[in-house]
């Protein structure tokens, strides 16, 4: 039972390159969530899918997309990076949208 | 606008004694609270909760308590211990929303 997983841990982008960042759960979960962390900032949503099949934006949504495949698998997009994305990204997933969160290790992405 | 509030980022405890983290939300129809606790490198863990029909819940050496009036909640962590040196993050939630909104997170270090 590994949880939360994410791909890659880390990642070197060159500004206007894209990437997919992966993430996948194995509990069965319905609701399935994409933050970054930024010092001073805390974890600010970006993108989050409530149930298989729906997508709805965080409060942070502007230079990403997502696709949630099936309910295992959450992506992030990054179509063309910036350094101002530069950050650490979390995937999350819980039971439903009320309930505590279970979170991936992160994906340290820095934009030259 | 950030709806939920660390005013503290950071706090130095002795070991053994009593650790208390605030949190503050400008949100009446948050319902529900959660505390999380993040090492480096890591994604965050749940830590505990609480529904705002409590004023207080306990789980081993931790305990939340929730002043609904004054929009406040705190968690207390007695006795603190070296491992507890981490960033703690508080988040809320509104049954409807979908969604939670974190604070910015305080680091906790508990010197020995």
């Amino acid at each position: 039972n590994a949880g939360v997983t994410q791909t890659p841990k880390f990642q070197v982008l060159k500004t206007g390159q894209s990437m997919t960042l992966q993430c996948a759960q194995d509990m069965n979960h319905n609701s399935m969530y994409w933050y970054r962390q930024d010092p001073g900032m805390g974890l600010r949503l970006i993108y989050y899918s409530a149930s298989e099949g729906t997508t709805d934006k965080g409060e942070v949504p502007n230079g990403y997309n997502v696709s949630r495949l099936n309910k295992r698998e959450f992506s992030l997009r990054l179509e063309s990076a910036a350094p101002s994305q530069t950050s650490v990204y979390f995937c999350a997933s819980s039971e439903t949208s009320y309930n505590e969160q279970f979170f991936g290790p992160g994906t340290r992405l820095t934009v030259l | 606008d950030q709806q939920v509030k660390q005013n503290s980022p950071s706090l130095s405890v002795q070991e053994g004694r009593i650790s208390i983290l605030n949190c503050d939300y400008t949100n009446s129809m948050f319902d529900y609270f959660l505390w999380y606790k993040k090492y480096p490198a890591e994604g965050p863990t749940f830590l505990i909760s609480i529904s705002s029909i409590k004023d207080k819940n306990e789980d081993g050496r931790f305990t939340v308590f929730l002043n609904k009036s004054a929009k406040h909640l705190s968690l207390h962590i007695v006795p603190s211990q070296p491992g507890d040196s981490a960033v703690y993050f508080c988040a809320a939630q509104a049954y409807n929303f979908n969604k939670f909104y974190f604070g910015s997170g305080t680091k906790l270090n508990v010197k020995p």
